[in-house]
């Protein structure tokens, strides 16, 4: 089942934070997030794994709660370049490599 | 890094016609390979998984007759839309992993077009 995230759309000022969530109705052995740009592939961003986990890179960071089958993404002091379209890709089973996406966060950041 | 290298980036083909398009690992061997379409401004549906060596993987809805997977080595797999339609004009993007719990890594894209 596809996982669904919230918010569909962000509008966000450079400097400014975002927090994107990714929810599953079933159990999660681990979330991927992305970014996509317009036109381009998917960037892979992080994995998180169960337990719990937290990690970041830059100013990205995102945590995964495992008991709420949840996962956040934290954007911190967002920079023009952060803008694209987030997806959370998630596996519930152990190291298929199957990913199942979400529908998508939209993240615009203007000047 | 990983890279994996998607041919072609776009096609534009008559209706009717067949269209392959290739995923390769470069730097990895991948024994399995997802496809995935993508239609504008809506998220990747995993369309099937590609085993080397095996029959691929079809999503439900996924017709395998008309999305011909092939996983022919560790680093090439390739789709083959047939008999297109413009119906199945989108934007196709495969993707590939190493060993163990390391990342997805997606080819460029090939954004098909039937006319």
């Amino acid at each position: 089942q596809q996982p669904v995230q919230s918010p569909q759309a962000v509008i966000l000022r450079e400097g400014e934070d975002a927090v994107i969530n990714c929810s599953s109705s079933k159990a999660l052995y681990s979330v991927h997030w992305y970014r996509q740009k317009h036109g381009e592939a998917p960037v892979f961003l992080m994995i998180l794994l169960k337990g719990g986990e937290q990690k970041g890179h830059d100013k990205i960071s995102a945590s995964f709660n495992e008991k709420k089958q949840q996962s956040s993404l934290y954007l911190t002091a967002s920079q023009l370049s952060y803008s694209g379209t987030y997806f959370c890709g998630t596996a519930g089973s152990s190291n298929t490599g199957k990913l199942i996406f979400g529908q998508g966060t939209t993240l615009q950041v203007k000047p | 890094g990983a890279v994996v290298s998607q041919h072609p980036s776009w096609v534009i083909c008559k209706s009717g016609t067949s269209v392959k398009i290739e995923c390769r690992s470069l730097d990895f061997q991948a024994t399995t390979m997802f496809w995935y379409r993508q239609f504008p401004k809506q998220s990747l549906m995993l369309m099937a998984t590609s085993n080397e060596g095996s029959k691929a993987t079809y999503e439900q809805g996924v017709e395998k007759d008309k999305f011909l997977i092939n996983h022919a080595s560790l680093t090439l797999s390739t789709l083959t839309v047939t008999s297109a339609h413009p119906e199945d004009s989108s934007f196709y993007i495969c993707s590939a992993r190493g060993q163990g719990l390391s990342p997805l890594h997606f080819g460029n894209g090939t954004r098909l077009t039937v006319t």
